[in-house]
């Protein structure tokens, strides 16, 4: 079936660095990925659309020049979380639909567990 | 405004049948998925339904009715491994997927 595969699965950072997040579709192209986040106990929230070859869509209320997100080529999107603070530290997921399955599923990567100091 | 709800938490006994309700309100409708997560986990795909009626899959089913705005999730023959947050999400007319806040499922022994 269709995988989507995310790198690093955990990652701890001293606040002001940066951590780049990236995201594969491993049997299919994806010309759009979807970056959520969680927080602890609540439901999961978009924060962009990554569209290959173009610039990502931005959700209200989410900065795009400390979310960097780039989609550079049909399996990859990267996410960078630019100058990180504690408040940023959460579970980001990233999805893709396969556009061979006409279901409109998301398909999910295993999540990235990000914790600032 | 669009929006879906479900319960926040109910609790369920190993090998008993329980029912996970969900209703939406969306500016059109292209389908309604169920997805279950375990804690610290990315969700897994469960189930997906566009027409009325009731969709079966093992000990999962899932049902719709468009015109009632409403969907559910049935888990039979419930494993403590079912002990998980279902979520809800339905497909707008833009193909934008809302999310509900899901479920989190206790099952006791």
């Amino acid at each position: 079936g269709a995988v989507v595969s995310q790198h690093p699965s955990r990652v701890i950072c001293k606040s002001g660095t940066s951590v780049k997040i990236e995201c594969r579709s491993l049997d299919f192209q994806a010309t759009t990925m979807f970056w959520y986040r969680q927080f602890p106990k609540q439901s999961l929230m978009l924060m962009a659309t990554s569209n290959e070859g173009s610039k990502a869509t931005y959700e209200q209320g989410v900065e795009k020049d400390k979310f960097l997100i780039n989609h550079a080529s049909l399996t990859l999107s990267t996410l960078t979380v630019t100058s990180a603070h504690p408040e940023d530290s959460s579970f980001y997921i990233c999805s893709a639909r396969d556009p061979g399955r006409g279901s409109g599923e998301l398909f999910f990567g295993e999540g990235s567990r990000l914790t600032v100091l | 405004g669009q929006n879906i709800d479900q319960p926040t938490e109910m609790t369920a006994t190993e090998g008993a049948i329980v029912q996970i309700n969900c209703t939406y309100q969306t500016s059109g409708f292209n389908g309604l998925f169920w997805y279950q997560q375990h804690a610290g986990e990315a969700p897994t795909f469960l189930s997906y339904n566009v027409l009325d009626g009731l969709e079966e899959k093992g000990r999962f089913s899932s049902f719709l009715s468009r015109s009632k705005g409403y969907s559910y999730l049935l888990l039979k023959e419930l494993q403590m491994k079912d002990s998980a947050s279902y979520l809800c999400a339905v497909t707008d007319s833009n193909y934008q997927l809302i999310w509900g806040a899901g479920t989190k499922l206790i099952i006791k022994p």
